[in-house]
């Protein structure tokens, strides 16, 4: 199947931990974004990459860190820098950065604070 | 700066009725406009966009979209709603690549 996998699904992070969250695409997409979704609030952009060995923070990038060294993964790391990391995130990915061009999501990845 | 505005929070409608789900955008230059679905605990699904040309736009699952310029608007529309299109509905505007979503709209079809 083609898709978007996320993984885990559910994560638990303990005080001053850095855990990290794995995507990977098997659409041979250039873009992939990670999103944060918090209730209310809609999707926020954290990081993004049009392209491999190189990305751009969105509006929301401190206290997380991404790293593009292949073009199927897009790994993202909440730092123990994230104030309030408990949230629902979002990879994502499209088959090039123009801006009419489809995003498409994976199912998403919880992280709690405990 | 490019936004979207969902103006309702929740949507209520019965079964079989036709549904409207609102969307104002703010952009410069030519807008690219998204609709997205979400379901509990699930990723946002793909319904439609609006590039350029038809101002109505169909999509998945039986939706479709109107892009009014003047109105700068893009409300989702579907003639008969179904109890499963009960979820979680986002506006989006394409930006400089990515996406800039609105706050999204939660709809309820009740039976």
């Amino acid at each position: 199947d083609g898709g978007i996998t996320q993984s885990p699904k559910y994560l638990f992070r303990k005080e001053g931990q850095n855990v990290t969250l794995s995507c990977e695409q098997n659409l041979n997409h250039d873009a992939m974004y990670w999103y944060r979704q918090d209730p209310g609030q809609g999707l926020r952009l954290i990081y993004y990459s049009q392209i491999v060995n190189d990305f751009q923070k969105g509006d929301i990038a401190e206290g997380y860190s991404v790293s593009r060294e292949k073009k199927e993964s897009f790994p993202l790391t909440v730092t123990s820098a994230q104030k309030n990391p408990t949230a629902f995130y979002l990879c994502a990915s499209s088959v090039s950065g123009a801006s009419g061009n489809t995003i498409y999501f994976g199912e998403g990845s919880w992280l709690t604070v405990v | 700066a490019q936004s979207v505005a969902q103006p309702e929070d929740q949507v209520n409608v019965a079964e079989g009725n036709p549904l409207t789900v609102k969307c104002t955008y703010s952009v410069s230059g030519n807008p690219y406009l998204f609709w997205y679905v979400q379901y509990p605990n699930r990723g946002l699904q793909f319904l439609l966009k609006y590039i350029t040309g038809d101002n109505l736009v169909k999509g998945s699952y039986g939706f479709e979209a109107e892009f009014n310029k003047s109105q700068t608007s893009f409300h989702l529309k579907k003639p008969s709603a179904l109890v499963s299109d009960s979820a979680l509905y986002f506006c989006a505007v394409g930006s400089y690549g990515n996406l800039i979503f609105g706050k999204g709209t939660k709809l309820s079809v009740k039976p």
